[in-house]
């Protein structure tokens, strides 16, 4: 299957401070990215659809102008968390689509003390 | 909206038996995938095994196989031979088989525990 990785693997970070993902599709071409986010022991839930060369689509109740998505080329997408608190503290997981399929990155997991 | 539904939060199995998952789903629409996906430890979502709407046969990958069963909608997993290996949260998820669609919507998740 096709790869995708994600950087950095694990952040901490402090409160008000922002951070960068990216999200790395090595053995294909990803025109579209999803970005989703899972609590402990819970479900993923998609906060948004990442599209080359495009403004991403935000699910209903997830902040644009907190979580910042940026896909400026085929193979990388961007998730950036702006001024980070607490409750941002979570495992982030993005995904490339290849001829109708999902290839999951292998997460990221971020502290905001 | 489509929504799925896994009604088993936790499950365990003595290794070297079978175990099934259950999973329904619910929508309007006639043609869609459904899928399984794998969660182990390492948090790497790994496809187990999918399914067309289309097809009546039941899909299978090796010791992976599912009931599909179209107008009940219900979509259960059964792992035979279970493996210390398997051990792993399991996600069942529905695609929309429209060429917009590509969004999965995942159920809650069963975690599997495999005795050895």
């Amino acid at each position: 299957g096709a790869v995708v990785s994600q950087h950095p693997s694990r952040v901490i970070c402090k409160s008000g401070t922002s951070v960068k993902i990216e999200c790395r599709s090595l053995d294909f071409q990803a025109t579209t990215m999803f970005w989703y986010r899972q609590f402990p022991k819970q479900s993923l839930m998609l906060m948004a659809t990442s599209n080359e060369g495009s403004k991403a689509t935000y699910e209903q109740g997830v902040e644009k102008d907190k979580f910042l998505i940026n896909h400026a080329s085929l193979t990388l997408s961007t998730l950036t968390v702006t001024s980070a608190h607490p409750e941002d503290s979570s495992f982030y997981i993005c995904s490339g689509l290849s001829y109708n399929e999902q290839f999951f990155g292998p997460g990221t997991r971020l502290t905001v003390l | 909206a489509q929504t799925v539904t896994q009604s088993q939060p936790e499950m365990s199995v003595q290794e070297a038996e079978t175990v099934t998952l259950s999973c329904t789903y619910d929508t309007s629409e006639s043609d869609y995938y459904l899928f399984w996906y794998k969660q182990p430890p390492s948090r790497q979502m790994i496809l187990v095994i999918r399914q067309e709407a289309y097809k009546q046969q039941n899909a299978t990958e090796n010791r992976f196989s599912v009931n599909f069963q179209k107008a009940a909608k219900s979509f259960s997993l059964k792992i035979s031979d279970s493996q210390l290996g398997d051990a792993a949260m399991y996600f069942c998820a529905y695609r929309s088989f429209m060429e917009y669609g590509n969004k999965l919507v995942f159920g809650a998740g069963t975690i599997l525990r495999v005795k050895s």
